[in-house]
């Protein structure tokens, strides 16, 4: 069965860093594109990043651009939110999300079929 | 980049639901649906334009043309209450629709 579970949240001082993993089970990171995607209380759906399935597209959104870093272990297992400069408008759940129709064009469209529960960044 | 949803649809049991999302040439890119109910993560219903994964009911349809993408629900069900979010691909950066709450009256 396809799974990623989150964790590394908590509770942080603005300014503060945080690091996120999601981990995969029943697949290999190396075979799909994955996601973090955010939601602030209350709020919608906010992509924060993405990574290719060959590691060489590492993308980020506006608002976490160079503060927000990806990485992935070498048993393509697990996959790393690096998480620097928090501000209290990074308060959120984050999910991890594994993406079965985006490999490394735009042009592929997106099939984040795959969702953890998340884990919740409070910055305060 | 922005994409454009209703905030709230309503639609009784059985009748068919349209939920809209707009956005710059749209019709261009591939849209994806995804279905939040309260306290839940996400579930992917529709991904480019009109396909369904595995699990995912018939009455779940999508359609996409022009600067509109439309997920419709026929025949809807009380289970289909919740959030619903459009998803593209702008250049390099996954843009969301603020989201539509879909009620089921």
């Amino acid at each position: 069965q396809l799974q990623v579970v989150e964790s590394g949240g908590g509770v942080v001082r603005p300014g503060s860093s945080l690091r996120l993993s999601c981990v995969a089970s029943g697949f290999s990171l190396s075979t799909y594109g994955m996601h973090w995607v955010r939601q602030a209380p209350g709020k919608g759906l906010e992509w924060v990043a993405a990574v290719s399935y060959d590691g060489i597209h590492e993308l980020y959104g506006d608002s976490v651009k160079g503060r927000f870093t990806l990485s992935r272990d070498k048993s393509k297992k697990t996959m790393f939110l690096h998480m620097t400069s928090l501000s209290i408008e990074d308060t959120a759940v984050y999910y991890c999300a594994m993406d079965m129709a985006w490999q490394t064009s735009s042009g592929e469209g997106s099939g984040m079929v795959v969702w953890g529960r998340g884990t919740t960044v409070t910055v305060s | 980049y922005d994409l454009s949803q209703s905030p709230i649809v309503s639609v009784s049991p059985g009748q068919t639901a349209g939920i809209s999302c707009s956005g710059d040439d749209l019709g261009d890119r591939y849209v994806s649906w995804l279905q939040q109910k309260p306290g839940q993560s996400p579930v992917l219903v529709i991904y480019q334009d009109v396909k369904r994964p595995s699990g995912i009911p018939e009455r779940f349809s999508g359609s996409n043309s022009g600067n509109t993408a439309t997920l419709t629900i026929s025949g809807t069900q009380s289970m289909d209450e919740g959030d619903y979010y459009c998803q593209a691909w702008y250049g390099s950066a996954v843009v969301f629709g603020g989201g539509t709450k879909l009620t089921v009256l």
